[in-house]
């Protein structure tokens, strides 16, 4: 089973700043097959990008990820008031299709 | 507007068995493959099992592994969840999940509001 880790657990930071979140796997993702999505309270998750690096339908530019192998990286550009929510990592290049624990990302 | 809606949670005592359901609508549901994931109160997300879009090859977590049992059926355009030996940890949120490109091996773009499985004597 690939282990996926997120960090940090929580990043505080306030509306405007650059937010960068990591995701590390315990063995290369196969194809980038790494995810990222938004889940705010008492909502169902929200996929934000697939394939490590593509939008999902909808997402605004202010999101974007990046890396291969074993890293990846989610970055938000300049954080918005409702871009405050935990963001979890999956990969689904190998079963199981293991998620990271997440990362919270609160307001300074 | 695609739209899934879960249903069979419960009250179940360890050991029990139950059946999750989910109604899709508003897309082609033969066409993708489906997942279910589960959260516990307060806790992230896992990964729980998926399906082919013919129903042909199915894949599970290893901690429900031997115990749930995914299938779908593509004339009702329903997924299923049967899971049995029932364990406290279990006790979670369970969603029902589109595939964001109609392989298994896709982010998952399009999920239900969840119903809610408790484990408990």
């Amino acid at each position: 089973e690939i282990v996926l880790t997120q960090f940090p657990g929580t990043l505080s930071l306030s509306p405007g700043e650059r937010a960068t979140l990591s995701c590390r796997a315990s063995q290369s993702v196969g194809s980038s097959y790494l995810a990222w999505y938004q889940q705010k309270p008492g909502q169902a998750p929200r996929l934000l990008i697939y394939g490590a690096s593509s939008r999902a339908t909808g997402i605004t530019d202010r999101f974007s990820g990046s890396g291969s192998g074993t890293d990846f990286t989610l970055t938000i550009s300049r954080l918005e008031p409702e871009d405050f929510a935990v963001y979890y990592c999956q990969q689904y290049g190998t079963s199981p299709f293991t998620f990271g624990g997440g990362t919270k990302v609160e307001i300074k | 507007e695609v739209q899934m809606l879960e249903s069979g949670g419960d009250l179940v005592q360890p050991g029990g068995s139950l059946r999750l359901s989910c109604a899709a609508s508003g897309f082609t549901f033969s066409s993708y493959a489906m997942s279910w994931v589960r959260q516990a109160p307060g806790k992230g997300l896992e990964w729980v099992s998926a399906i082919s879009p013919t129903g042909a090859s199915t894949y599970y977590a290893d901690s429900v592994q031997g115990r749930f049992s995914i299938s779908r059926d593509n004339s009702k355009n329903t997924l299923h969840l049967q899971m049995s030996s029932l364990r406290a940890d279990d006790t979670a949120i369970y969603y029902c999940v589109k595939a964001y490109f109609h392989t298994q091996y896709s982010g998952l773009d399009c999920w239900g509001q969840g119903t809610l499985v408790t484990v408990s004597s």
